[in-house]
């Protein structure tokens, strides 16, 4: 049971113009949400995060939205740059408990063409 | 500031034998997660250590097993190597203050022949 998706495995967008990518949950108890670039033969890179009591969080280039009623968050990238081209995912944790586990949905592959 | 170090980078073994990954935190962070990422799907994740103690398992059989020690550093140990196991193995720190985002390393690919 995937509790994290990311329904489009690859997105390819001109230099210049927003990308979109987008995630949905399913797992109600998940209140923390984080975004995290990944190139070829590196660890994750984090990117930015949004907790539940906020919609929206911006960090330069980059804006995460997050819609709790539909369980569903996107992360902006505006303009989008070459250097943008890897995988993103998005990567979600529970409120409460003693650790902070993250479940992480498969990934989109953004192309960012010059 | 170090960021988080893995090592190896890369490690072949054959079914049925026994791996350890070894792990550095980021400098000032105590909690150190691990986890197993397969081609194509996203990070999953195994364990996780604070104050060298497990805090926290995701499901994987107990042949996963780990360490911390007191310089915060980690140990992910893998007994009866399997085909299935081949995989990125990450490594993650987190601080007490921010302990909701990790930090991961480069990661330690595995191939089990």
């Amino acid at each position: 049971d995937q509790q994290v998706k990311q329904n489009s495995p690859s997105l390819s967008v001109q230099e210049g113009r927003i990308s979109i990518l987008n995630c949905d949950y399913t797992n109600s108890m998940f209140d923390y949400f984080l975004w995290y670039k990944k190139y070829p033969a590196e660890g994750p890179t984090f990117l930015i995060s949004i907790s539940s009591i906020k919609d929206k969080n911006e960090d330069g280039r980059f804006t995460v939205f997050l819609n709790k009623s539909a369980k569903h968050l996107s992360l902006h990238i505006v303009p989008s740059q070459p250097g943008d081209s890897a995988v993103y995912f998005c990567a979600a944790s529970p409120s409460g408990g003693s650790n902070y586990k993250l479940t992480f949905g498969k990934g989109t592959l953004l192309t960012v063409n010059p | 500031e170090t960021g988080v170090t893995q090592s190896p980078t890369h490690l072949i073994k054959t079914r049925g034998q026994q791996v350890t990954l070894r792990c550095s935190s980021q400098s000032g962070h105590n909690t150190v997660s691990w986890y197993q990422q397969a081609l194509g799907q996203g990070p999953q994740f195994i364990f996780q250590y604070y104050r060298e103690e497990e805090n926290g398992r995701g499901n994987f059989p107990p042949r996963f097993s780990g360490l911390q020690f007191p310089n915060y550093s980690s140990e992910l140990n893998v007994n009866a190597l399997e085909l299935d196991d081949s995989a990125l193995y990450l490594c993650a720190s987190s601080s007490t203050d921010r302990v909701e985002t990790q930090y991961f390393g480069p990661g330690t690919r595995l191939l089990v022949l």
